[in-house]
């Protein structure tokens, strides 16, 4: 089964500064990436999303920005963090192929920012 | 459209009861819908999950009831223990170029009292 490998999981940044959260997959190859974010008391909301090396989808307009440099790596980043970009943020992973694609999650950052 | 509407926010139940979450769809290209369980400060966990084409499937104390002419379905729990106390969200899904795309209900928080 995959692990999901999300750091750190709590960060305190203030208003401005630059955000970079990596989230690292192990015992899968090829899998499809994505990063959610959770404010308090809510659902998920889809973020980035990625098919492959390079490959970045973004659901909503918004302060940050996804990349991913390798196979298993995806990077979340912002240049100026803003208050609203405090919530908990969740890296998740693809198990399967078509019909049978699962996503499993990381264990998560949770992000204030001041 | 792309909403799950998921019921109720909090639920308290009497250990050994059962617990009943329900969720309501509109977009008919949902075409995979898991529940995931959430403890505080962790990244949710893949509960059970089902697709359209049957009504009803069982895991142990879980199981989902999926109605496709209501667009409706729900999570049982049974003989519910205090262990499963956790936030619980379901989510719909369909599949966009190469990804699987989760859309999430707002959660349910359980509180099984021993």
């Amino acid at each position: 089964s995959q692990t999901i490998h999300q750091w750190p999981a709590t960060l305190v940044q203030p208003v401005g500064s630059p955000l970079s959260l990596e989230c690292t997959v192990e015992g899968t190859s090829n899998p499809n990436l994505y990063w959610y974010r959770q404010a308090a008391g809510r659902g998920l909301q889809l973020l980035f999303y990625s098919v492959g090396i390079g490959q970045i989808s973004s659901e909503v307009p918004q302060n940050l920005s996804a990349s991913r440099p390798q196979d298993r790596q995806f990077i979340l980043s912002s240049k100026k963090l803003l208050l609203s970009d405090s919530g908990f943020y969740l890296c998740a992973s693809s198990s399967g192929q078509g019909t049978e694609e699962k996503l499993f999650f990381g264990s998560g950052t949770q992000l204030s920012v001041l | 459209q792309q909403q799950v509407k998921q019921s109720p926010q909090s639920l308290i139940v009497q250990k050994g009861g059962i617990s009943i979450i329900n969720c309501a769809y509109e977009n008919t290209a949902f075409d995979y819908f898991p529940w995931y369980q959430q403890f505080p400060g962790k990244g949710p966990a893949l509960l059970i999950a089902i697709r359209p084409d049957v009504s009803e499937k069982k895991e142990g104390r879980f199981t989902i009831s999926f109605n496709k002419s209501a667009k409706q379905f729900s999570l049982h729990i049974m003989d519910s223990q205090p262990g499963d106390s956790a936030t619980y969200f379901c989510a719909a899904s369909h599949r966009f170029q190469g990804a699987q795309k989760l859309v999430f209900g707002q959660g349910t928080r359980l509180t099984i009292n021993p």
